[in-house]
């Protein structure tokens, strides 16, 4: 079966330190990957998502940036972060011309 | 683009209670899914939809693909304490992404 892992699971960093999210999947090959962020336990925004090895798409501009150096795995990163950049951070996965998307645990980072 | 509106945005509901949501788009769309969130973990895929009037259960949930294919519907019945959390509907229409809906809170007092 498939699963995905991210982590951590907690995060605390100072404004201007640099962010290294990571995700990756087991049980498939050649997903599609996303990163979304959700602030205040409400709606998901899609930040990135790729549909292959160093294929990346940015849906909003932001202080992020999205890598995918094997197939089933899935970076999020900050070279400075922001104040603003605080929320709650998802990967999810999905098969190729499925819409399902299956989530990870999710990353709270706190931008202190 | 794409926008979803989901409705109610919350609610306080007693145990036993049946309990419905929904969710209306500004388009047409070809698949319409339905998500619960826990507190601090990702949302976790309840029912997919993929026809128009569809009707489809899993357990005491049942979802519909409304038959203008610009909304559907999210029922729960017999509420349990376990239902708590955030409901989300998801919709992807023309190649488009999925679009979230922004939730429905849902609150039991046993």
């Amino acid at each position: 079966s498939q699963t995905i892992h991210q982590w951590p699971a907690t995060l605390v960093q100072p404004v201007g330190s640099p962010l290294s999210l990571e995700c990756t999947v087991e049980g498939t090959s050649n997903p599609n990957l996303y990163w979304y962020r959700q602030a205040a336990g409400r709606g998901l925004q899609l930040l990135f998502y790729s549909i292959g090895i160093g294929q990346i798409s940015s849906e909003v501009p932001q202080n992020l940036s999205a890598s995918r150096p094997q197939d089933r795995q899935f970076i999020l990163s900050s070279k400075k972060l922001l104040l603003s950049d605080s929320g709650f951070y998802l990967c999810a996965w999905s098969v190729k011309g499925s819409s399902e998307a299956f989530f990870g645990q999710g990353t709270r980072l706190t931008v202190v | 683009g794409q926008q979803l509106n989901q409705s109610p945005q919350s609610m306080f509901i007693q145990e036993g209670e049946d309990v419905s949501m929904n969710c209306t788009s500004s388009s047409i769309f070809n698949t319409w899914l339905w998500y619960k969130q826990d507190p601090g973990e990702g949302p976790v895929l309840l029912i997919a939809l993929y026809k128009a009037g569809e009707l489809t259960s899993n357990g005491r949930l049942t979802a519909q693909f409304g038959i203008t294919r610009k909304d559907s519907f999210l029922n729960i019945s017999a509420s349990i304490p376990s239902d708590v959390g955030i409901y989300f509907c998801a919709g992807q229409g023309g190649g488009q992404k999925l679009v979230f809906g922004q939730g429905t809170r849902l609150t039991i007092n046993p």
